[in-house]
């Protein structure tokens, strides 16, 4: 069976610009969570969606935004990228919302310049 | 506030036994999970516990005491491809469950 799939796996971009990563949840698995994790820090809680509804968000601005599809895929979107922004995203899938076992992507790696 | 405490880093060597040590105080607790980290990779499931007690598995345990707020992830008979950190997390329930990370426990294994 396919794991969490997430694209793409590198990105740069500059100052300003939006950028939008992508998760495929492991099949059947109805919840996906956002996470940022900088370099040499724990991931950090972005984003949960449940069956396509927002379920919670982190302490991050409103140039953060995601969806979940029909298909349960989901979209993390940022605009207006500061340097700050640099980091690891990682996208995790479970059964349920906020389920026991928290099945992580490989990530996508994000360089703000 | 949520706040996750674990050591920055530590070393051991190939053959020993490995203590990671994690303090918590949040709100909302509803279980502990234990995640490995390899650089540059995602983070993959090592133990969950949610009772007081220890988890045992494998070479890897873990132990819970809620009233203390404490965890420690034992790793015996270390190995080479142990090196990585590992990373405390608390599962929080605040109308919704989420995970919150500690910074995570660099290990480094020499021979």
């Amino acid at each position: 069976d396919a794991g969490v799939t997430q694209s793409p796996t590198h990105l740069i971009k500059t100052r300003g610009q939006q950028v939008t990563l992508r998760c495929s949840p492991i099949s059947g698995h109805k919840s996906v969570s956002w996470y940022q994790q900088v370099l040499g820090q724990g991931p950090q809680f972005i984003f949960q969606y449940y069956e396509k509804e927002e379920r919670g968000r982190g302490n991050f601005p409103d140039r953060f935004s995601a969806r979940q599809f029909p298909n349960y895929s989901s979209e993390l979107n940022v605009n207006a990228l500061l340097l700050g922004d640099s980091a690891l995203y990682l996208c995790a899938s479970s059964l349920a919302s906020g389920g026991n076992e928290q099945f992580f992507g490989p990530g996508t790696r994000l360089t703000v310049l | 506030g949520q706040n996750i405490d674990q050591p920055t880093e530590m070393t051991a060597t190939e053959g020993a036994i490995v203590q990671i040590n994690c303090t918590y105080q949040t709100s909302g607790f509803n279980g502990l999970f234990w995640y490995q980290q390899h650089a540059g990779e995602a983070p993959t499931f090592l133990s969950y516990n949610v009772l007081d007690g220890l988890e045992e598995k494998g070479r890897f345990s873990s132990f819970l005491s809620r009233s203390k707020g404490y965890s420690y992830l034992l790793l015996k008979e270390l190995q080479m491809k142990d090196s990585a950190s590992y990373l405390c997390a608390v599962r929080v329930n605040t109308g919704f469950q989420k995970l919150v990370f500690g910074t995570g426990t660099r290990l480094l294994v020499s021979p």
